[in-house]
């Protein structure tokens, strides 16, 4: 089945920049999507479609994406940032089969 | 405003089935796909599968195929999750997550989350 791999584990000092990566076969073809996950919420989109940032999302968080591989930056950290983050896509097979990666922990410390 | 409101809680044994209701409000229910999501407790997040309200269509992960169903009543604007053969590490919290573009699966610029149900099992 389809995977989408990321690093369990990112850690920045506040005002650094934190880069997150997504690897996935599909990924040239389709478009990655980012979640971020504090604690005991429900998760919220922060970039859709590779590189767009929905309105709210602040704009130190951006997305690239480059053959097999998505990044999700988040440039100047600020502590609120600390949480669990999702790339999300689809396989890619014609078949409506989504999966979400495996989700990195951003310390912000 | 768009609303998905969950069933509440539920606790199962082992073996038994569940059934989680998604009430939507606040748009034309069959025109926006429906996704469900889990997350069991302390892990990521997983796609389980997607109905399509219009039609009832539906697309399953492959690792819940035969043990999930995804209905909607468009009378009631509510879309149901059942999953069968339950097994503790079923225990988490199940949310739909509607998606955002017309008629589209995918999630595009926003996406809306219900406010999750979580599911126990344990004998």
């Amino acid at each position: 089945s389809y995977e989408l791999t990321q690093p369990p584990s990112v850690s920045v000092s506040p005002g650094q920049t934190a880069r997150i990566t997504c690897s996935g076969d599909a990924l040239p073809k389709k478009y990655a999507y980012w979640y971020q996950q504090k604690s005991g919420q429900a998760p919220v989109l922060v970039i859709y479609e590779d590189s767009k940032r929905p309105s709210g999302i602040p704009e130190r968080f951006s997305g690239s994406s480059s053959g097999t591989m998505a990044t999700l930056t988040i440039s100047g950290a600020q502590v609120e940032d600390e949480a669990d983050y999702y790339c999300y896509s689809t396989d890619g097979s014609g078949n409506l089969n989504y999966v979400f990666g495996t989700g990195t922990k951003v310390t912000v410390l | 405003q768009v609303q998905l409101v969950q069933s509440g809680a539920e606790v199962k044994k082992p073996g038994a089935s569940v059934k989680v209701s998604c009430k939507a409000s606040g748009y034309t229910f069959t025109n926006y796909y429906m996704h469900w999501v889990r997350q069991a407790p302390g892990q990521g997040l997983e796609w389980m599968g997607i109905i399509n309200p219009s039609g009832g269509s539906t697309s399953y992960a492959q690792k819940f195929q035969g043990r999930v169903t995804m209905t909607r009543d468009t009378s009631t604007s509510t879309v149901y999750m059942e999953l069968s053969s339950l097994r503790s590490e079923d225990t988490a919290v199940y949310y739909c997550v509607r998606a955002g573009l017309f008629n589209e699966p995918d999630i595009g610029e926003e996406d809306y989350w219900g406010q999750g149900t979580l599911v126990t099992v344990f004998s």
